[in-house]
């Protein structure tokens, strides 16, 4: 079975600053996903960026970016120029590329965005 | 995106009620669904995978005869906790995979209380 830790459960960082998020997995698969997903207040989930692992390059969105060691099997989130509406819970999660597709989700990291 | 949507976004109800929570996929038919719980401050677990046509697929550790799940058509999935007790009150999550873009996409959850 898959696992996924995210060993900082609470992170703040300042308005136009980067902040970076953790992320490992374990798996015996080959071929896999990974995301972030963040959820606000709302608690709505939001997909922030998805990598496959197949790819060599990093996936970037915008201010999002993730710095992926497929032989590490760790996964990290950079925010660049953190904006206050950045507030929320992220979640790192694997899925596999079978049918069933499920997510594992981490315990996630609650990131404050201050002034 | 595609977009999903859950009815109702919060119930109260008294212990030994049953409560059904309705999960839609608005523009994609989804052969595959999946409901999660969220208990505050914690991560989403999966409880069942809900297939179209056939009986849902429970994680291990969920009560089937509890969480009744049915998949009726390809934009329609329910959950219903039957005879419901405090200890299952909780945010409530569905979502569907979409094969074509190897993602999930999130209701924004039902908030379940059980007095």
């Amino acid at each position: 079975a898959q696992t996924v830790t995210q060993s900082q459960p609470e992170m703040s960082v300042q308005e136009a600053e980067t902040v970076t998020l953790s992320c490992t997995y374990d798996t015996s698969e080959s071929n896999y996903y990974l995301f972030w997903y963040k959820q606000p207040p709302s608690r709505q989930m939001i997909l922030v960026i998805r990598q496959e692992a197949y790819k060599q390059q990093n996936a970037t969105e915008n201010r999002f970016s993730v710095n992926f060691q497929k032989a590490a099997k760790s996964f990290s989130l950079k925010i660049s120029d953190s904006q206050l509406g950045d507030t929320a819970m992220y979640f790192c999660a694997f899925m596999n590329t079978g049918t069933a597709s499920k997510l594992t989700f981490g315990t996630g990291t609650r990131l404050q965005v201050t002034l | 995106g595609a977009v999903v949507s859950q009815h109702p976004s919060w119930v109260i109800c008294k212990s030994g009620t049953s409560v059904k929570i309705e999960c839609r996929s608005l523009d994609f038919q989804a052969t595959t669904m999946f409901w999660y719980r969220q208990f505050p401050k914690q991560s989403l677990m999966l409880m069942a995978t809900s297939n179209e046509g056939s009986k849902a697929t429970y994680e291990q550790g969920v009560e089937k005869d509890k969480f009744l799940i049915n998949h009726a058509s390809l934009t329609l999935s329910t959950l219903t906790v039957t005879s419901a007790h405090p200890e299952d009150s909780s945010f409530y999550i569905c979502s569907y995979r979409s094969g074509f873009y190897n993602e999930q996409f999130f209701g924004p959850g039902t908030r379940l209380t059980v007095l």
